[in-house]
């Protein structure tokens, strides 16, 4: 079946605008998370979602992230007011359910680049 | 603060011969490890795991290590081949705890013809 998709790949935007990265996870995945890689690092968590709820949101690093899962399914990474240290690539991972021994399935991410 | 630490950045080994991958953590709480590997403009793939209550977990070509009182991890491939040549994570999570992955900066590792 498919994968985790994740769209766009690729995004260039200048510093202060907003933003939108959406993620499509693998059909009947409860659990969705959000990491952001920046170069020459590993991914870094951000927010999990489990079901509509975001379960777990300690990984955003202030208010001008934020993320949705409305429908339990697709979630999209909203930020407001780039700056170019938001650079990297953001990556959306699900998992079949909250159990810790369920393996997270990666997406190729988003390569977000500010100017 | 780096829980996870992959101190080589890269690794060159020759086909047919073992690669070694090291991992360390600092947090005693951590009771899940995986590694995963990661090619160029794709997703990381998970490769392999182990729970602290065991020191060794093998699958096919890949033997994961654990050392709780050294709080170090190492992934074994032999014999390499070279479409292992990829970036490799090591990460480690609590499983009571939190979902999330902790990851460490990856060790890029190439294997020679």
């Amino acid at each position: 079946g498919a994968g985790v998709s994740q769209t766009p790949s690729n995004k260039v935007t200048e510093k202060g605008k907003y933003v939108e990265l959406r993620c499509d996870p693998i059909s009947g995945h409860t659990a969705l998370y959000w990491y952001r890689q920046s170069l020459g690092q590993g991914p870094e968590f951000l927010i999990y979602f489990q079901g509509t709820g975001a379960a777990d949101d300690s990984g955003l690093p202030n208010d001008r992230f934020f993320a949705v899962r409305p429908e339990g399914s697709v979630s999209t990474l909203k930020i407001q007011r780039t700056e170019r240290g938001d650079s990297a690539v953001y990556l959306c991972a699900s998992s079949r359910d909250p159990s810790s021994y369920n393996e997270q399935f990666f997406g190729p991410g988003t390569r977000l680049t500010v100017l | 603060d780096q829980q996870v630490k992959q101190n080589s950045p890269s690794l060159s080994v020759q086909e047919g011969r073992i690669s070694i991958l090291n991992c360390d953590y600092t947090n005693s709480m951590f009771d899940y490890f995986l590694w995963y590997k990661k090619y160029p403009a794709e997703g990381p793939t998970f490769l392999i795991s182990i729970s602290s209550i065991k020191d060794k977990n093998e699958d096919g070509r890949f033997t994961v290590f654990l050392n709780k009182s050294a709080k170090h991890l190492s992934l074994h491939i032999v014999p390499s081949q070279p479409g292992d040549s990829a970036v490799y994570f090591c990460a480690a999570k609590i499983i009571q705890g939190a979902q999330k992955l902790v990851f460490g900066q990856g060790t890029r590792l190439t294997i020679n013809p």
